[in-house]
């Protein structure tokens, strides 16, 4: 079965630096994708970025980026200039390329954002 | 974007009485649709896989006459708390993956307390 780690329980970040969250993955599939979902205080579960394994470019939107290492089955998360909005539990999530299949998540990673 | 919407956001109950949640994704069609637990400060715990027109497959652990789940169409899914006692106090998410994506797009959850 695969496993999702999240070793980081909370990370604080100064409003417009940069902090990066990170994720390891375990698994024998070759064919799988990668999320990081972020979940405000609200609790609606929000997707930042997707990376599918088959991509060796590293995926991208607009604050969000993310460093993938097939190899050491690693996927991190870079969110730069960080914003108060960017307060939040983020989770690391893996899919297998199989049809239909679950979501396998990570423990979580809280970001504090100071002021 | 794609949009799933949740009903009801929360919901107060009696012990022993039964509680319908139901998943609706608004502009797409989504065959495959999930339901997760969530507690406290914790990561999500799925619960079940809902297809449409067939069987939920439920997770191990989880009582399937306990929480019985109906996906009677593309963009319908609906979660019945049957009996609910305190200890299923919780929140409760459910997600869609698009037919033609392979991203899930959650719900805003469903607080269930019972008393």
């Amino acid at each position: 079965a695969q496993t999702v780690t999240q070793s980081q329980p909370e990370m604080s970040v100064q409003e417009a630096e940069t902090v990066t969250l990170s994720c390891t993955y375990d698994t024998s599939e070759s064919d799988y994708y990668l999320f990081w979902y972020k979940q405000p205080p609200s609790r609606q579960m929000i997707l930042v970025i997707r990376q599918e394994a088959y991509k060796q470019q590293n995926a991208t939107e607009n604050r969000f980026s993310v460093n993938f290492q097939k190899a050491a089955k690693s996927f991190s998360l870079k969110i730069s200039d960080s914003q108060l909005g960017d307060a939040a539990m983020y989770f690391c999530a893996y899919r297998s390329g199989a049809a239909g299949n679950k979501l396998t998540f990570g423990g979580g990673t809280r970001v504090l954002v100071k002021p | 974007g794609a949009v799933v919407s949740q009903h009801p956001s929360w919901v107060i109950c009696k012990s022993g009485t039964s509680v319908k949640i139901e998943c609706r994704s608004l502009d797409f069609q989504a065959t495959t649709m999930f339901w997760y637990r969530q507690f406290p400060k914790q990561s999500l715990m799925l619960m079940a896989t809902s297809n449409e027109g067939s069987k939920a497959t439920y997770e191990q652990g989880v009582e399937k006459d306990k929480f019985l789940i109906n996906h009677a169409s593309l963009t319908l899914s609906t979660l019945t708390v049957t009996s609910a006692h305190p200890e299923d106090s919780s929140f409760y998410i459910c997600s869609a993956r698009e037919d033609r994506q392979e991203t899930q797009y959650f719900g805003p959850g469903t607080r269930l307390l019972v008393l």
